[in-house]
């Protein structure tokens, strides 16, 4: 079956991290570009984090910029999203979405995705 | 990086059409044909409506429709079905490579 399913969110304090994992099956992972897209509850989406199929280049939204990371590894067929220095502002569902291979900014699967609180 | 512009809410009866607009500048929405539309019921992931400023995923039905002039990008769903009220999203390519998503509209069907 093709899908997303992300893990590793959780409830953290401020200033915290939290490394969150997205594990793709029935398709091939390489191929395709990857995202994250937060939302905080009762919110809207926005965009987090792009990476290319070969892992390079990767780009990020202003408001998490040297603050997360994002990677994947292709042979695992995994995306990974490392958050640092986190905020209460951080808070919210957090989607890994794919990019259609032959259309761009084509969000065409998603995860059901994973919440992550932060909160003293 | 702001986000795109989108009406907060708007309704419809069922069978009417309505449209759903997303401004952005040059630097996004007005400068690349990379504008993809998502449907988000409560509690459940976006799906792919429209990509790629007119085209329909398979599966979508082709009561959605978009298009685009200067830097607006609309939505307009027709024959509206009670099933059709939800949260939409617009989203777009940026020149720096970046992507960005409309603030979202709540679509009621009256």
């Amino acid at each position: 079956e093709v899908q997303l399913a992300e893990s590793g969110g959780g409830m953290v304090q401020p200033g915290g991290s939290l490394r969150l994992s997205c594990a793709a099956s029935g398709f091939t992972f390489s191929n395709h570009e990857m995202n994250w897209v937060r939302q905080a509850p009762g919110e809207g989406l926005e965009w987090v984090s792009f990476i290319s199929g070969s892992g390079y280049p990767m780009y990020y939204a202003d408001s998490v910029k040297g603050r997360f990371t994002v990677s994947r590894d292709n042979a695992k067929n995994s995306l990974f999203l490392h958050m640092t220095s986190l905020r209460s502002e951080d808070t919210g569902f957090y989607f890994c979405a794919r990019e259609d291979d032959t259309a761009m900014v084509a969000f065409d699967l998603w995860g059901q995705g994973t919440l992550v609180a932060v909160s003293s | 990086q702001s986000a795109l512009t989108q009406p907060a809410s708007v309704s419809g009866s069922p069978g009417q059409s309505i449209t759903i607009s997303c401004t952005g500048t040059n630097s996004d929405v007005g400068g690349y044909n990379y504008v993809s539309w998502y449907q988000q019921h409560p509690g459940k992931a976006p799906k792919l409506m429209i990509y790629e400023v007119t085209n329909r995923p398979s599966g979508v039905s082709d009561r959605f429709s978009g298009s685009k002039s200067d830097n607006t990008a609309s939505l307009t769903i027709s024959g509206l079905q009670a099933e059709d009220e939800a949260d939409y999203y617009c989203s777009s390519f940026t020149s720096s490579g970046c992507r960005v998503f409309g603030g979202g509209t709540r679509l009621t069907v009256l």
